[in-house]
């Protein structure tokens, strides 16, 4: 099975802050990486799938990166509506492992 | 607009059993793969099952195989997650979550949850 190891597991930053999260797989996954959002009590929302690829809908300052085993999702400039848990996912093979998530707070 | 609505949940004695419903509108459901995945309470997520359009491919995580059974009827755009043996570590949220079909498979859309507790 493929263990999803994120860190750091928590990160206090100020508004307009950039900031960066790390996702590593224990093997390679090529670009089978996507990066969640979840604010409390609210389901996950998806922000980026294949590494790299933006979905539909989410602000311009979400990106990713990576492909094998590490990968980043960078906030180029931090907005009140982002302080969230962030989690990756492996959609490579079953199981379909997340991540143990980033809890976004504001400094 | 696509939508995912469980139900089912509620609170459960451990060793007991639990059928969890996903009704999907809004979308053509036998096209999809679906997944069940949970949230234990202040905890992180945790992907439970997978089931393809056509079910085929079901996968299992180990935590509940041989105990949960994903079922899914096409004909009432219908997702099932059976649950026997139920213990108290399997108490969580239990979402329904829609896979894309565009490449590297992300899931694109995620029901609101219905909580499930085992509990005496």
């Amino acid at each position: 099975d493929i263990q999803m190891t994120q860190s750091p597991s928590s990160l206090s930053a100020s508004v307009g802050d950039r900031v960066t999260i790390t996702c590593r797989a224990s093997q390679s996954i090529s670009r089978y990486l996507n990066w969640y959002q979840q604010k409390p009590g609210k389901a996950p929302k998806l922000l980026i799938y294949g590494a790299s690829s933006l979905q539909s809908g989410v602000p311009s300052r979400f990106s990713g990166s990576g492909s094998g085993t590490d990968f980043t999702l960078t906030v180029s400039s931090l907005q009140p509506e982002d302080f969230a848990a962030y989690y990756c996912q492996q959609s490579y093979s079953s199981p379909y492992s997340f991540g143990q998530g980033t809890k976004l707070e504001i400094k | 607009e696509v939508q995912l609505v469980e139900s089912g949940g509620g609170l459960i004695q451990p060793g007991g059993s639990l059928r969890l419903s996903c009704a999907a509108s809004g979308f053509t459901f036998s096209s999809y793969s679906m997944n069940w995945v949970r949230q234990a309470p202040g905890k992180g997520l945790e992907w439970v099952s997978y089931i393809g359009n056509s079910p085929t491919y079901i996968y299992y995580a180990d935590s509940v195989k041989g105990r949960f059974t994903i079922s899914r009827d096409n004909a009432k755009n219908s997702l099932y997650l059976l649950m026997h043996s139920l213990r108290d570590e399997d108490t969580a949220v239990y979402y329904c979550a829609r896979e894309a079909r565009w490449n590297y498979q992300p899931i694109d859309y995620w029901g609101q949850g219905t909580l499930v507790t085992v509990s005496s």
